[in-house]
Order: C-alpha cells, then sequence, then structure tokens
C-alpha cells in the first residue's frame, strides 16, 4: 500500500525567502502527484500537479518530480504572509488518492 | 464556478444518534469521495463513489455508509453515532481516474 510521508513537520519562513517542501513515496509506479493547500479550517485548493519527471511551475509554486528517488517537492518562491497555511501531498493510483500528512508553513513579514 | 458544498458545516450529536452530511457538486462529476481529518493522520479514505449507485469502500468504511442517487449528490450516513466518530469529513469531487480533486469547505462534527 502506498505511504507517503512529508517533510518538515513545520517550517518557519521570512516573507520573500523561497520556502521547500518535501514529499517521499513508497510506489514509484502511481499516476501523478498533486500538492494542494488549505488554510485554517477551510477545504483544500490544488497548487501544481505533476505526472512526469522533472519540473512544474504554477505562478510562484514550482513542483519537481523524481520517481526513481521516491521523491516530489514544492518550492514557493516569494512566500507571503497568506501562504501561512498547511501543504500537503497527494499521490494517485487509478481512483485511489493517498496524502501525506502534512507540513505547517509559517511565513513571517 | 466550480464548487463543491457541504452542510451542515458544524454538528454536535450525541452519542447513538444518527448522523447525515450532505455534499452537492456543480461539475457533473463522476467520481465522489469521503474523507475524514484527524491531527496527525491525515486524509482518510471513508468510502468512492464512481457514480449513481455506484459505491465502493475506502480505508476506513466501519462505522459509515453512503448513498448517492443523482449524481450530483453524495450523503455519508453514521448510523449510531460514536465518540471517536468526531472529526472534520470532507468530501471531494472529480471528473474521473487521476484527475484532480476539488474539495468541499468540511463539516465538523462533534459527537458527544
Amino acid at each position: 500500500q502506498q505511504k507517503v510521508q512529508q517533510s518538515p513537520e513545520s517550517l518557519t519562513v521570512s516573507e520573500g525567502a523561497m520556502a521547500s517542501l518535501n514529499c517521499t513515496f513508497s510506489d514509484g509506479t502511481s499516476n501523478n502527484f498533486r500538492w494542494y493547500r488549505q488554510h485554517s479550517a477551510k477545504g483544500l485548493e490544488v497548487l501544481v500537479s505533476i505526472f512526469s519527471d522533472g519540473e512544474k511551475e504554477e505562478g510562484r509554486f514550482t513542483a519537481h518530480l523524481n520517481r526513481a528517488n521516491l521523491h516530489v517537492s514544492l518550492h514557493i518562491r516569494e512566500p507571503q504572509p497568506s501562504d501561512s497555511a498547511v501543504y500537503l501531498c497527494a499521490v494517485t493510483g487509478g481512483y485511489k488518492v493517498v496524502f501525506g500528512s502534512g507540513t505547517r508553513l509559517l511565513v513571517s513579514p | 464556478d466550480m464548487k463543491v458544498t457541504q452542510m451542515p458545516r458544524y454538528l454536535i450529536k450525541r452519542m447513538g444518534e444518527n448522523v447525515l452530511l450532505e455534499c452537492g457538486q456543480d461539475m457533473s462529476h463522476e467520481t465522489m469521495y469521503w474523507y475524514r481529518q484527524d491531527p496527525g493522520l491525515g486524509l482518510q479514505l471513508i468510502y468512492i463513489s464512481y457514480d449513481v449507485d455506484s459505491n465502493s469502500e475506502g480505508d476506513i468504511p466501519k462505522g459509515y455508509r453512503v448513498s448517492r442517487k443523482k449524481r450530483e449528490h453524495f450523503s455519508l450516513i453514521l448510523d449510531s453515532a460514536k465518540t471517536n466518530q468526531t472529526s472534520v469529513y470532507f468530501c471531494a469531487s472529480s471528473s474521473g481516474q487521476g484527475d484532480t480533486q476539488y474539495f468541499g469547505p468540511g463539516t465538523r462534527l462533534l459527537v458527544l
């Protein structure tokens, strides 16, 4: 069964500094990978989807996928205090989606 | 505007009472999901629905059942709620296998 681990559990960065979040998974045959953001007590908002090795950029959010290393990362360029939230990695195989437990990001002014 | 709605947003029930959580989507998505989210455990899949009257258990179906009689509507039912079912419940929909899931705002359920 697919296992998804995220690191770090929490991260504090200064406004404007790059934020980097990591996600490792156990089964490299999964179809695709997504990063979601969840503001406190609210639903999930999809940020970026990536299907093949390499890089995918959506605005200030860039995902890097390396299936051989079972690793996908999210980089947030010029983070703002409004980016403070929990970031969830989601790994999809067929209809099944497995989520990591999240990284809590705090962007300080 | 693509939207997933959930009702109610907050609910308090006593142990043993029945609970009905409702979810709607306006995107004509075939696939719908129910998850619960607990601190430290992330999102856990309760049920998947592939279309009307086509439902499948997820990872933690015990104590829950679902109903999907219309494509745009998916209900989660707790018969005789238990205190360990206190959680935040999220509904999601997607257009098909592997496609992006769109989430509702969640229902916060407290079972006393």
